[in-house]
C-alpha cells in the first residue's frame, strides 16, 4: 500500500528563518511527486512535480527536492504571507488510475 | 480562464436528503476526480473519470454516483445523505498527457457540506 508520512506536524518559524518541510514515503511505481499549498477554506494549489531521485524545482522562496525515499521543500527566508499547510502527495502505477496518495500536510506559521 | 469551480462553496443537507455538488473546467482536461478530505483522514479519491462517458470508482465511492456528459463538468451526487458523507468536497482536473499523465492535479476551491 501506498503511505506518504510528513514531517513536522505543525512548524513555527521567524520571518527570515529559513527550514525544510519532509515527505517520506513508499510506493509502487513512483509517477510523480507533488507539493500543493492550501490555505484555509480553499483548494490546494498546486506547486511542483517531481518525478526522479535528484530532481530539484523551485519556485520564489520555496525549492523542492527528492531522494528514492523522501522529499524535502526547503522554505528560503520565509514571510508571514508563506504560512499555510503544505502537502506532499504521490502518484504511482498499479491504484486507481490517477490516484493521488496524500499526506496529513505540515501546517507552517511564519511570524513577522 | 477560470480553472476549476465549484457550486455550492457551502451547504447544509438533512439527513436521507439528495443533492449534486457541481464541477467544471475551462482547460480541457481530460481527467477530472472528486475527493473529500476529512481531519486526520487526509484527501480520499471518491470517483474519477478519463473523459466523457467513462468513470470509475476511486477509495470511498459507496453512497455517491458521477457521470460525465461533457468534457468541461464531472458533478457529483449524493443518493441519500448521510452524517459520515460531512465533509468538504474537492474536484480536480488534469491533462492525461506529459510525464505525470493523470497526476499532476488542479484543484478547485471546494465545497463544504454538513449533513445533519
Amino acid at each position: 500500500e501506498d503511505q506518504v508520512t510528513q514531517s513536522p506536524e505543525a512548524l513555527r518559524l521567524q520571518e527570515g528563518e529559513s527550514s525544510s518541510l519532509n515527505c517520506s514515503y513508499t510506493v509502487s511505481g513512483l509517477r510523480g511527486l507533488f507539493w500543493y499549498r492550501q490555505d484555509p477554506g480553499k483548494g490546494p494549489e498546486f506547486l511542483f512535480t517531481l518525478y526522479s531521485a535528484g530532481e530539484e524545482k523551485e519556485k520564489e522562496r520555496l525549492k523542492a527536492t527528492l531522494t528514492k525515499k523522501e522529499s524535502f521543500l526547503h522554505i528560503t527566508a520565509p514571510k508571514p504571507e508563506d504560512s499555510a499547510t503544505y502537502l506532499c502527495a504521490v502518484g504511482a502505477g498499479g491504484t486507481s488510475y490517477g490516484k493521488l496518495t496524500f499526506g496529513q500536510g505540515t501546517i507552517l506559521t511564519v511570524h513577522p | 480562464n477560470a480553472g476549476v469551480t465549484q457550486t455550492p462553496k457551502f451547504q447544509v443537507l438533512k439527513t436521507g436528503q439528495s443533492m449534486t455538488l457541481q464541477c467544471a473546467q475551462d482547460m480541457n482536461h481530460e481527467y477530472m476526480s472528486w475527493y473529500r478530505q476529512d481531519p486526520g483522514m487526509g484527501l480520499r479519491l471518491i470517483h474519477y473519470s478519463v473523459g466523457a462517458g467513462i468513470t470509475d470508482q476511486g477509495e470511498v465511492p459507496n453512497g455517491y454516483n458521477v457521470s460525465r456528459s461533457t468534457t468541461e463538468d464531472f458533478p457529483l451526487r449524493l443518493l441519500s445523505a448521510a452524517p459520515s458523507q460531512t465533509s468538504v468536497y474537492f474536484c480536480a482536473s488534469s491533462s492525461l498527457f506529459g510525464l505525470a499523465g493523470s497526476y499532476e492535479q488542479y484543484f478547485g476551491p471546494g465545497t463544504r457540506l454538513t449533513v445533519t
